[in-house]
């Protein structure tokens, strides 16, 4: 079974700063990815996802996130944070063998600092 | 024009009670979820449907249970309601089931709080 952990619960930056979410999966080959937002009172809305292909994936409102298979890792990136940016942000993983069946990381919190 | 929808928004009820929440997509999607969020912001899938199929049933109390009329609708019954589930509960629909690789559209949520 796919498992994905995001290991920073809460991440502070100031608006400007350049931001890193962390993402490890656990998959037996290679999954897909996913990057969720959630605006507080919203549901979740897509960011990126990573099929195949390109390992640096972009994704819309200046997001990007980097496929690292050696790492298991699935990092979300932004050079330049904007205060609409606070939110919490969902690594998901799904197995290409399961049907229809994602897998959501525990979430991380950021705010970020005027 | 909006994608997936979820009623009611809020729901407040006590302890014992049977609710249902109602989810509807225009999206034309085949595939319909439930994903139940604690208070720490876990989100945990419960169900999926697929064309009014039943293919994801995670470990969920039996007196949660959902019902697909038609594969735009995916609404959600539950019974003698404990504090336990006061959660927010999403709704979301997918294009089809290819194995995990759909990007899932979520709706906007629906409070609930058992007292």
């Amino acid at each position: 079974a796919q498992s994905v952990t995001q290991p920073d619960i809460h991440i502070t930056v100031s608006e400007g700063a350049s931001l890193e979410l962390r993402c490890n999966y656990s998959y037996g080959a290679t999954p897909y990815l996913f990057w969720y937002v959630q605006s507080p009172g919203q549901g979740l809305q897509l960011l990126l996802k990573y099929f195949s292909g390109d390992t640096l994936v972009q994704g819309i409102k200046g997001f990007e996130a980097e496929f690292k298979r050696s790492q298991s890792s699935f990092n979300l990136r932004k050079p330049s944070v904007h205060w609409s940016d606070a939110a919490e942000y969902f690594c998901a993983v799904g197995a290409r063998t399961n049907a229809g069946k994602s897998t959501f990381g525990d979430g991380t919190t950021l705010t970020v600092k005027p | 024009d909006t994608a997936v929808s979820q009623t009611p928004k809020y729901l407040v009820t006590q302890m014992g009670n049977d609710k249902s929440i109602k989810c509807e997509q225009n999206l034309g999607h085949d595939t319909m979820y439930w994903y139940k969020q604690d208070s720490k912001k876990f989100l945990k899938i419960m169900f999926s449907y697929n064309n009014k199929e039943l293919i994801i049933n995670e470990t969920v109390p039996n007196r949660f249970s959902p019902k697909s009329p038609d594969k735009a609708h995916l609404n959600l019954h539950i019974n003698s309601l404990e504090l336990g589930d006061s959660a927010v509960y999403f709704c979301a629909s997918s294009q089809e089931r290819t194995g995990g690789g759909e990007t899932q559209y979520f709706g906007p949520g629906t409070r609930l709080l058992v007292l």
